[in-house]
């Protein structure tokens, strides 16, 4: 079975602090990872792709993909209570018909 | 990204009725779009993959009879929920992506209460 696991929160943070976002995911031949941000009550919206070992920056987001230990993660520097949502890792797996598999989500709370 | 419409945004139905459920692409040709479910505090679930032209492909455990997909047009999928009972409402959000393996991007969902 075909799964992506994260760890459901909730991840409090102060204000200004880094939060970190972990994410693994069964498939070896996966290729494609994303970020996604979901505010109550609405879709998602993409924060990042990665599709390559490394790290990748994007303003405050830094995500980080690890194919051999099957395991993504987003960093969040200097958190905002704006960022407070669910966060949701998204693999695409192989197989054909490009599906996008979500884990349940974290939810991230950044506090004044 | 690519922009995704999605109408309505939320629908109140009588139990037994059936409820369509609109899904554009507004800005590229899809040949594929998805279709997801997410309840409460839960994650999306992928109900089932819409194909222009040909059937769409059901998720293990999605009743094809009960949610009906139409893919009539490189623009348009469409989402009909047959019989609607209490337990289907949700939140239903469909997707498409440009090209193999890239993002999706997401229409605004419908909410579906069924009383």
């Amino acid at each position: 079975q075909k799964e992506v696991e994260q760890n459901s929160g909730p991840l409090s943070v102060p204000e200004g602090a880094i939060a970190s976002l972990n994410c693994t995911y069964s498939d070896r031949g996966s290729q494609s990872f994303f970020w996604y941000r979901q505010y109550s009550g609405k879709s998602p919206e993409l924060i990042m792709s990665i599709y390559s070992n490394g790290d990748k920056e994007d303003g405050r987001f830094t995500a980080q993909l690890n194919k051999a230990s099957q395991y993504v993660s987003l960093l969040i520097r200097d958190s905002q209570p704006s960022d407070s949502a669910t966060y949701l890792c998204a693999v695409t797996f192989s197989g054909g018909y490009n599906k996008l598999i979500f884990g349940a989500g974290t939810r991230l709370a950044v506090h004044p | 990204g690519a922009v995704v419409s999605q109408h309505p945004s939320w629908v109140i139905c009588k139990s037994g009725t059936s409820v369509k459920i609109e899904c554009r692409s507004l800005d590229f040709q899809a040949t594929t779009m998805f279709w997801y479910r997410q309840f409460p505090k839960q994650s999306l679930m992928l109900m089932a993959t819409s194909n222009e032209g040909s059937k769409a492909t059901y998720e293990q455990g999605v009743e094809k009879d009960k949610f009906l997909i139409n893919h009539a047009s490189l623009t348009l999928s469409t989402l009909t929920v047959t019989s609607a009972h209490p337990e289907d409402s949700s939140f239903y959000i469909c997707s498409v992506t440009r090209t193999v393996f890239t993002e999706a991007f997401f229409g605004q969902g419908t909410r579906l209460t069924v009383v």
